[in-house]
């Protein structure tokens, strides 16, 4: 089985300043990886997955995540926030290999970007 | 482009009412997953269809139960509903052609009064 840690429930930011969002799995097979941003009353919607080669991933709105197998990290990044990036950011993780396999998220961290 | 639809939005229940949660996955998309979200919480792997056949099953509890159909819409039927089934469901939908990636809907909200 996989499972996701995400070490902040919350993450508190003044706008423009970097933020990093962490996430840890666990899982004794290849998996595929992702973050899904859920605004408030809305549904899943996904912003960046990894699924093989550059371990270097990024979103179109600026946020990027690297996977770290030997860490089993696939912490999430953004260089300078906006308020527009407040939200709850689930990190999910998948066995690789099968396209009708589940996702398991993380607990989740509540972005909150302050002016 | 067509996304995975889920009705109805919103729904009231009393307790031990039934209610049914409908999806309509992505066109060609062959498996249907739905998820538990409760307050505060992250969304909760529930039960899954490919090919019409249930792929896996999570914590979905023995009162539920759901099917997909034919033409590939699933539906969540719910039974005996209790305060503690208020929640919002997730129906997500894939294809094999599109490596990994879950298609969520808006969510269905249920509110168990």
């Amino acid at each position: 089985a996989q499972s996701v840690t995400q070490l902040d429930s919350q993450v508190p930011v003044f706008e423009e300043a970097p933020v990093e969002l962490r996430c840890n799995y666990s899982s004794s097979v290849s998996v595929y990886l992702f973050w899904y941003v859920q605004y408030p009353n809305q549904g899943l919607q996904l912003l960046l997955k990894y699924l093989s080669g550059s371990t270097l991933v990024e979103s179109i709105n600026g946020f990027e995540a690297e996977f770290n197998k030997s860490q089993t990290s696939f912490h999430l990044r953004k260089p300078s926030v906006h308020i527009s990036d407040t939200a709850e950011y689930f990190c999910a993780v998948k066995k690789s290999g099968g396209s009708n396999y589940k996702l398991t998220f993380g607990k989740g961290t509540l972005l909150t970007v302050n002016p | 482009a067509a996304g995975v639809i889920q009705s109805p939005r919103h729904l009231i229940k009393e307790k031990r009412e039934t209610a049914t949660l409908k999806c309509y996955p992505i066109p060609r998309h062959d498996t249907v997953y739905w998820y538990q979200q409760g307050p505060g919480q992250d969304p909760q792997f529930l039960i899954s269809f490919y090919e019409k056949m249930q792929s896996d099953k999570g914590s979905i509890p023995d009162r539920f139960s759901a099917q997909q159909f034919s033409d590939y819409h699933s539906e969540l039927n719910m039974s005996s509903l209790e305060l503690g089934d208020s929640a919002l469901y997730f129906c997500a939908s894939s294809s094999r052609t599109i490596t990994g990636e879950l298609f969520f809907g808006e969510g269905s909200r249920l509110t168990v009064l």
